[in-house]
This record gives C-alpha cells, structure tokens and sequence, in this order.
C-alpha cells in the first residue's frame, strides 16, 4: 500500500465548475500537507500549505485537512481552462527532513 | 527574485555515459531537494542538502548515484554509468531554512538514456 494514495484521473468539467481532488494517506506522522500544480512538462508550483486540521482559503482555492480520516481535499471554484493540469499532493512529517511524500497526481481538464 | 534554475533542461546521454545535474536554489535559500520523476508516477525523494553537507540521502539508489552541494555554485546530481530505466525528469527544489517543507521547484531536467 502507498503511504500516499491519489486517483489519477483524468478529470473532466466544465468552466466554471468547482473541483474537488482529494488524497488518503496512510502515516499518520504527516502534519504537514502541500498541493502543488504542475503543467505539461513544467517542474511543480506550490499552491497551498497547512499544518496539521483544518482549512486554508486562497482566492479561489481553498484547502481541507482531516487528519482524524487521514484525508486531504483541494476545492477549486469557478474553475477557469487554465486550472488545466495535474494536480499533485504532498505531504510532510514533523521533525523530519523536510523529505515530501507525493502522490500520484490527478489530471485536470477544464473544458470551455 | 529568480526561481530555482536547473540545467541543462534536456540531456541525452548512451548507456554506460555519466550525467550531471545542476541546480541552482532561489535566493535566500539554504536547503535543496532532489526528486526523480517516472513516467506515470509521482515524484519520489531523491536527497536532501545543506551547504557541504548532505542530510538525508535515503532515496538515493545505492550505487551510481552522487549529490553534493558545495560552499560555492551549483548543487550538482551525478549518475555514472547510466542505464536506461534511468531516463526520468529530475527536479530540484530549494526552501528557506523553515519551514523546510515549504519547498520551490525548478523547472527539471529531462534524462533520456539510449
């Protein structure tokens, strides 16, 4: 078993929708959990971060974490065609290296 | 403020030819992290660096593969003898000294191995 689980996707809406990609993990050592966007052939762009439970709001991005359900989710709303790309989650020990544990990625297509 | 910089970004290299990777962290940043990407996978931790000092190196494959980060210039990835279940994207990412996990990549270097 992955210690971090993502569906692959792809994913498909249309524009103007509100996305939700989520993530199971195993370990529960992670407090520190990251999305990262990632284009065709781009190195990754860190989107959002938080600490341990709870929720993070960045315009229209809004992160979730349930750490009693070991499960992390990112909403994307009014979603535009250039949210079009993979999405990929991170996560992090406390006292760790700083060593991230990815998931696969779930590819996103957002359809005019 | 500049990104992270990798380069080259493309690199074919024949079996059996050693690769160097190179990365350049964002300014202010002390710490660099070496992942490999497969495809259709996910990124996997490759090593962690500090300036001449390596931290966590335990997702380096035990033989043909070297980091360093040295006091002055690039951190530099090193594979010899390359084979070709090595070609992968490899990317770089750089953070502050805290939080550690708040890490930056950079554009990646694309390995093909012939």
């Amino acid at each position: 078993q992955k210690e971090v689980e993502q569906d692959p996707g792809p994913l498909s809406v249309p524009e103007g929708a509100i996305v939700s990609l989520n993530c199971t993990y195993s370990n529960s050592a992670f407090q520190y959990f990251m999305w990262y966007r990632q284009y065709s052939r781009k190195g990754p762009e860190l989107l959002m971060y938080t600490y341990s439970s709870g929720n993070k709001e960045d315009g229209r991005f809004t992160a979730q974490v349930d750490k009693s359900s070991k499960y992390i989710s990112l909403f994307i709303r009014d979603s535009q065609p250039s949210d079009s790309a993979t999405y990929l989650c991170a996560m992090s020990e406390v006292g760790n290296t700083g060593k991230l544990i990815f998931g696969q990625g779930t590819t996103l297509q957002v359809k005019p | 403020n500049a990104g992270v910089m990798q380069n080259p970004r493309h690199l074919v290299r024949r079996r059996g030819q050693e690769a160097r990777l190179r990365c350049s962290p964002m300014k202010g940043h002390s710490h660099v992290y070496w992942y490999r990407q497969l495809p259709e996978e996910g990124l996997k931790f490759m090593v962690y660096l500090q300036k001449e000092n390596i931290i966590d190196e335990s997702g380096m494959p035990k033989e043909r593969f070297s980091a360093e980060f040295p006091k002055e210039g690039p951190s530099i990835l090193r594979i010899q003898q390359v084979v070709r279940g090595d070609s992968a994207a490899y990317f770089c990412a750089s953070s502050p000294p805290r939080p550690s996990y708040e890490q930056y990549f950079g554009p990646g270097t694309r390995l093909t191995v012939t």
